[in-house]
């Protein structure tokens, strides 16, 4: 079974820039959760989507959006992008909504700098 | 406001050795815990968990022990080996479902 996959895998942006990262979650999972992780704030999660609708938020600015299709890829949108963006964006995929952990599969991560 | 904390960044310890990572979190509401092991340029994987009925789980050379007065949750990896080598995240999840994470452990084990 393929794993999560997200494209792209490096990303150049530069300040006020919009950009776009997708997640493909595993074959037959729902659920899609974002996640960023910088060095000194460790992983937050963003926020979560299960069939197509956005169930969890965590606490980021409204520059940061996405959004889910039907096929259950996902994709995470940030708009305006300031210096403080750049970080490594994961997204994990679990076959129930918000599942403990242990039933969440991360993929490789977009590492994104803003210049 | 980090409500998962993991103080140590980095910790060396020596083949066959116990290796010991600590997290610490703020939030009483927490009901389950996690450790992950993240390899460079991939996702975090998962490790291993713990309800907040439990004080203990293992799983082979991983066990993870929670005390819940102290707010405390630990890894310890015994014995250790070169293969550990990561950076391990410890995570909470609130009754919500919501993660929160701490800022990661990097783990060396010397040969």
């Amino acid at each position: 079974k393929a794993g999560v996959t997200q494209t792209p895998r490096y990303l150049i942006k530069t300040r006020g820039q919009q950009v776009t990262l997708s997640c493909s979650p595993i074959s037959g999972h729902r659920s899609v959760s974002w996640y960023q992780q910088t060095p000194g704030q460790g992983l937050q999660f963003l926020f979560e989507y299960f069939s197509e609708t956005q169930r969890n938020k965590g606490n980021f600015p409204g520059r940061f959006s996405g959004r889910q299709f039907s096929n259950s890829r996902s994709e995470m949108n940030v708009s305006t992008l300031e210096l403080g963006d750049s970080a490594l964006y994961l997204c994990a995929s679990s076959p129930i909504l918000s599942g403990t952990g242990d039933t969440q599969y991360f993929g490789p991560g977009t590492r994104l700098t803003v210049l | 406001d980090q409500q998962v904390k993991q103080n140590s960044p980095s910790l060396s310890v020596q083949e066959g050795r116990i290796s010991i990572l600590n997290c610490d979190y703020t939030n009483s509401m927490f009901d389950y815990f996690l450790w992950y092991k993240k390899y460079p340029a991939e996702g975090p994987t998962f490790l291993i968990s713990i309800s907040s009925i439990k004080d203990k789980n293992e799983d082979g050379r991983f066990t993870v022990f929670l005390n819940k007065s102290a707010k405390h949750l630990s890894l310890h990896i015994v014995p250790s080996q070169p293969g550990d080598s990561a950076v391990y995240f410890c995570a909470a999840i609130t009754p919500g479902n919501q993660f929160y994470f701490g800022t990661g452990t990097s783990l060396t084990v010397i040969p």
